[in-house]
């Protein structure tokens, strides 16, 4: 069974602060993705990575998938309320014989900017 | 164009019940996932189904079942309900065979399940 842990749990800062969010595992993951959830909808995908030391920028957010691909670090620069929801990373794990599993997530980050 | 549809959004059930919940994929999407999302476990991959077939399962008892049609609808039913089996159930899509190639998912809104 493959773990994502993710850190911090919970992050309150205030608007134009930076951030940044940890997604670690003692897995090797073929690809990563991170995605943002509003309260009472489905996760939304932000980006994925597939190859170790990968940096993918989307506006304000940097995305980094670790040298041995078992961690990805998402940060947040000059954050704005509208950033507010939950963060999750998820893992693509490919067995060797070429079995794979579903996404395996982190339990989130919840991210709250206060104006 | 459309997104992932999923159907019904809220549902009651009493414990011991089944219950049946959809998934319309986006067009053309052929791999359909379902997750299980509570605020202890986070995101649980239940299965996955390209063209018809299970490809993946996740690590739930036998209660849990599902399907995937020829038009890529997929259904997935749950039997004799437990009270712990109250989460949000999402359903997502992608165009390849999933299996971590890199193609991102595209989430549903989810159906709220609460057992009582």
């Amino acid at each position: 069974t493959q773990l994502l842990e993710q850190s911090p749990q919970f992050l309150s800062i205030q608007e134009g602060e930076n951030l940044t969010v940890y997604c670690n595992s003692s897995s090797v993951f073929s690809s990563l993705q991170w995605y943002r959830q509003e309260p009472g909808e489905g996760p939304v995908l932000l980006v994925t990575v597939v190859t170790g030391g990968e940096v993918k920028k989307l506006k304000r957010l940097t995305f980094q998938f670790g040298d041995a691909r078992k961690d990805s670090s998402l940060h947040i620069t000059a954050a704005q309320p509208g950033d507010t929801g939950l963060y999750l990373c998820a893992g693509a794990f490919l067995y060797s014989g070429g079995g794979a599993d579903g996404l395996t997530f982190g339990k989130g980050t919840h991210l709250i900017i206060q104006p | 164009k459309a997104g992932v549809t999923q159907t019904p959004r809220y549902l009651i059930k009493t414990r011991g019940q089944q219950v049946t919940l959809s998934c319309s994929p986006i067009s053309g999407h052929r791999s359909v996932s379902w997750y299980q999302q509570t605020p202890g476990q986070g995101l649980q991959f239940l299965f996955e189904y390209f063209s018809e077939t299970q490809r993946n399962k996740g690590n739930f008892p036998g209660r849990f079942s599902g399907r995937q049609f020829s038009n890529s609808r997929s259904e997935m039913n749950v039997s004799t309900l437990e009270l712990g089996d109250s989460a949000l159930y999402l359903c997502a899509s992608t165009f390849t065979e999933g299996r971590g190639l890199g193609g991102g998912y595209t989430f549903g809104s989810g159906t709220r399940l609460t057992v009582v």
